[in-house]
């Protein structure tokens, strides 16, 4: 089995910092998510990458930019933080065979900012 | 635009009640559904999925989930819930082939003893 890492687990920021969230999956897969999760609003997409070196926009891509320079890694910015900003952050990562794979997700970063 | 959409935010059931979360979707085309769940202060797990043949799957636990074209529907059932079974549950949705999975809001689902 594998294991999707997530750090930090909390991170604090000030407003207009920027920050970065990193992942990291052991599983080697291909394709790797991150989502923001709000409390009462679900799960949003913010960017994902299908291989190394590829980034996809989200619903939710403005305010952040993403990296994927290896497979196994995956990190989000949030290019200026936002005062009293609270969110949760989930990575998630999922193989080859498309449609019939499952999404497999770290134990998420929580978010707040001063 | 792709839309996934669960009407209750919140369900609370005794130990041992049958419970039915419900789950509709917007897509057009072939679409890949699944179910999630996400305990306090976790991740998310996956649950089950449906991807074509028969309309009702099996997942862990007792959970079972019925495809409905004509609905557009993916509701998730469990006969006879346990305490443990309390845990926010997601359905996701993606276009057959695509890799942009989208996520309902949840559904907060309370087991009382």
């Amino acid at each position: 089995g594998g294991i999707i890492t997530q750090t930090p687990k909390f991170l604090i920021g000030q407003e207009g910092q920027k920050l970065t969230l990193k992942c990291q999956q052991n599983f080697n897969h291909d394709t790797m998510y991150w989502y923001r999760q709000d409390s009462g609003k679900g799960l949003r997409l913010i960017y994902y990458s299908i291989t190394e070196n590829d980034l996809q926009k989200g619903d939710l891509s403005e305010g952040y930019d993403a990296s994927r320079e290896k497979k196994s890694s995956f990190s989000l910015t949030v290019t200026s933080a936002q005062k009293n900003e609270m969110a949760v952050f989930l990575c998630a990562s999922r193989g080859l065979g498309g449609v019939a794979e499952t999404l497999y997700f770290g134990s998420g970063t929580r978010l707040t900012v001063l | 635009t792709q839309t996934v959409s669960q009407s209750d935010a919140h369900v609370t059931v005794f130990e041992g009640d049958s419970v039915e979360l419900r789950c509709n979707y917007s897509y057009g085309g072939s679409i890949y559904l699944s179910w999630y769940i996400q305990h306090h202060g976790r991740g998310l797990q996956f649950l089950l999925k449906y991807y074509s043949g028969n309309p009702v799957v099996q997942g862990v636990n007792g959970f079972e989930a019925e495809f409905s074209k004509s609905d557009s529907s993916f509701h998730l059932r469990k006969a006879s819930v346990h305490w443990s079974d309390s845990a926010v549950y997601f359905c996701a949705a993606s276009m057959t082939g695509g890799y942009k999975v989208v996520f309902g809001s949840g559904t907060r689902l309370l087991v009382s003893p």
